[in-house]
């Protein structure tokens, strides 16, 4: 079975802190998504990466970075969260255009 | 404009009935398309993909494509409770970068 995991469920941070949002998958895809979902947006790609340390911008990477030194693992880093990035945050994997999600974590950010 | 429309519903139907999910998108070189099925608190999963015009069909699932007019539709037969849920429409307006775009999600609601 194909399996994605997300470092956390439901995060709390402050305003200006630095957060990490990790992600890893078992099945040694090459692509990998960091996807933010908000109520009446849908899901908006955020980054994607094709292979171990390349990374493409999707369409809403203001005040984020990613990271993918291990093939399985994907980061996505908000530099200085804000308030405005309280959302839910989905990781994919790809294989044969198919997407297979993580979890989610629910970030909060007061 | 978006990439992906879809109406946001809520969409009822009785149980039983046929629900029907619309979907538009912009790109006339989009090249694969998706319905993604999403219950409340739980991640995306992939229900039905369609490449070519005409319907597909999967048990109680027919995806249907027209580029020409540019729509892709879910139909669900035989509708359940457990088929309520938000349905996502995604597609893929690049195959070599596999760079995906959904739209908002409609959600249906199947009442016993």
């Amino acid at each position: 079975d194909v399996k994605v995991t997300q470092s956390s469920r439901y995060l709390v941070k402050r305003t200006g802190e630095k957060v990490f949002l990790e992600c890893v998958q078992d099945m040694d895809h090459e692509n990998m998504f960091w996807y933010r979902q908000d109520p009446g947006l849908g899901l908006r790609l955020i980054y994607f990466s094709y292979d171990v340390k390349m990374k493409e911008k999707g369409d809403i990477p203001e005040g984020y970075s990613v990271s993918r030194e291990k093939k399985e693992r994907f980061s996505l880093i908000l530099e200085s969260a804000s308030t405005n990035q309280t959302s839910m945050y989905l990781c994919a994997s790809v294989r044969e255009e198919t997407q297979y999600f993580g979890p989610g974590t629910r970030l909060l950010v007061l | 404009q978006k990439e992906v429309e879809q109406n946001s519903g809520p969409l009822s139907v009785p149980e039983g009935a046929i629900a029907s999910l619309n979907c538009t998108y912009s790109d006339r070189g989009s090249q694969s398309f998706f319905w993604y099925r999403q219950y409340s608190g739980k991640s995306p999963e992939l229900i039905m993909s369609i490449y070519s015009n005409g319907d597909k069909e999967d048990g109680r699932f027919t995806a249907q494509l027209n580029k020409a007019s540019q729509y892709v539709s879910l139909l669900i037969r035989d509708s359940q409770p457990s088929d309520s849920a938000t349905y996502l429409c995604a597609v893929n307006l690049n195959y070599n970068f596999n760079k995906f775009y959904f739209g908002s999600g409609t959600k249906l609601n199947v009442k016993p």
